[in-house]
């Protein structure tokens, strides 16, 4: 069973430009959820998505965005960006399904998107 | 809000010591508690878990044990390896009416000199 993928594994961009970063979860899990690692900040958790809609959003400003296909590939972008996105970007998935008492549930990460913007 | 914190690193230790890694939480109900590992230029892999209270999750002779008590999941091995080299974290899973979302602690670095 494949892991999940995140594409490119590094990005250099400039000030100011869009970045546009993909993950591809195990295949039949449903929902995906993005985090942003920094030395600083640590593991902070951007996004989540299940069945193409966004479900729970961290404290991220807007120029952050993502959205999820049909096939439950994600997709995340930042507009704008600014030195402070340098960062490892990491997608996971999992098999949670609606049900509120489901615990059994894990996230499988990917290895990461390093972004450095420059 | 829900919170998770690890002791601070970084652990440094010589090849077959015990290791302990702390980690207490700040939740309302009852989290699953997660913890893992990071190697050098990789994502994050899950090392163990427990999904209630005196919940033993155990791995490749990693054990923890969900306390509610101390709201602790501290982080044992009896003899650790070089290869144990590596980020930990701890984490508790905060679910709002369906919607999942991690939370981390800070991060330990692990050092193991053989």
């Amino acid at each position: 069973k494949a892991g999940v993928t995140q594409t490119p594994r590094y990005l250099i961009k400039t000030r100011g430009q869009q970045v546009t970063l993909s993950c591809s979860p195990i295949s039949g899990h449903r929902s995906v959820s993005w985090y942003q690692q920094t030395p600083g900040q640590g593991l902070q958790f951007l996004f989540e998505y299940f069945s193409e809609t966004q479900r729970n959003k961290g404290n991220f400003p807007g120029r952050f965005s993502g959205r999820q296909f049909s096939n439950s590939r994600s997709e995340m972008n930042v507009s704008t960006l600014e030195l402070g996105d340098s960062a490892l970007y990491l997608c996971a998935s999992s098999s949670q399904r609606k049900l509120l008492w489901d615990m059994n549930t894990e996230a499988f990460f990917g290895q990461g998107t390093r972004l450095t913007v420059v | 809000g829900n919170s998770v914190t690890q002791m601070e690193g970084p652990v440094t230790l010589s090849e077959e010591a015990f290791l302990t890694i702390n980690c207490t939480y700040t939740a309302t109900g009852y989290p699953s508690l997660f913890w893992y590992v990071q190697y050098p230029g990789e994502g994050l892999q899950l090392l163990l878990k427990a999904t209630k209270a005196d919940d033993k999750g155990s791995n490749k002779g990693f054990e923890a044990t969900y306390r509610k008590e101390t709201t602790s999941f501290h982080l044992e091995k009896g003899s650790v390896q070089v290869s144990d080299s590596a980020v930990y974290f701890c984490a508790l899973n905060e679910d709002r009416g369906g919607a999942q979302k991690l939370v981390f602690g800070q991060g330990t670095r692990l050092t193991i000199n053989p």
